[in-house]
């Protein structure tokens, strides 16, 4: 079985400019999180879909940062403008389902560089 | 505040030794994970605790919930080289949200 597929794997960009990341999940998996983790840290959890639908999105900034998964199945996550503090790597992880107890995978993150 | 703090941050230590670490919160849990992340990959599931003073063991791997359900250890025996990596401890709040504590760097040395 394949798992979660993230793309590019490295990025680095100067401030102020855009990027974007894409994520495939196991297929199947209906549940779809975005994790930002910042070198020495835990991953703290971005955004959350049910298929289509964004479940958790309370520790997004959503004043530079977008996220859609528009048929259920993959996704993209967009910094516009990027800051210098947006540096970590970019996880993506999906799920079966979790409220039966369905382990999350993740993916091996997209590091990204702002100059 | 950290809602789930762990120690220590960062532990070195020679192959075959023993060690421990924790995971510690103010809050109680229904269920706790741990999970390891080597460098350019993403985290791994190791174990999904659930009942208060429950002990799991994965081959040199012993986890333990606390009573209360608001701690967790994670004891390695005899550590060797491919022990080495993050250790996260996490649980999850309201809608299935994961939430990750802040993470144990170890490194053992051959």
């Amino acid at each position: 079985e394949a798992g979660v597929a993230q793309s590019p794997r490295y990025k680095i960009i100067e401030k102020r400019q855009s990027v974007a990341f894409w994520c495939n999940p196991i297929s199947g998996h209906a549940t779809l999180y975005w994790y930002q983790q910042i070198l020495g840290q835990g991953p703290k959890l971005l955004i959350q879909f049910q298929n289509n639908g964004v479940v958790d999105d309370s520790q997004l900034p959503k004043d530079r940062f977008s996220a859609e998964r528009l048929k259920g199945v993959d996704s993209t996550l967009k910094i516009q403008p990027a800051k210098l503090e947006d540096s970590a790597v970019y996880l993506c992880a999906s799920s079966l389902n979790p409220l039966a107890g369905d382990t999350q995978y993740f993916g091996p993150g997209t590091r990204l560089t702002v100059l | 505040t950290q809602l789930l703090e762990q120690s220590p941050q960062f532990l070195s230590i020679q192959e075959g030794e023993n060690l421990t670490v924790y995971c510690n919160s103010s809050s109680v849990f229904s269920s706790l994970q741990w999970y390891r992340q080597e460098p350019g990959e993403g985290p791994v599931l190791l174990v999904t605790v659930v009942t208060g003073g429950e002990v799991k063991k994965l081959k040199r791997l012993t986890f333990q919930f606390g009573d209360a359900r608001k701690d967790s250890s994670l004891h390695i025996t005899a550590a060797q080289p491919g022990d080495t990596g993050l250790y996260l401890c996490a649980v999850t709040s309201g809608t299935y949200k994961y939430i990750f504590g802040t993470g144990t760097r170890l490194k053992v040395l051959a």
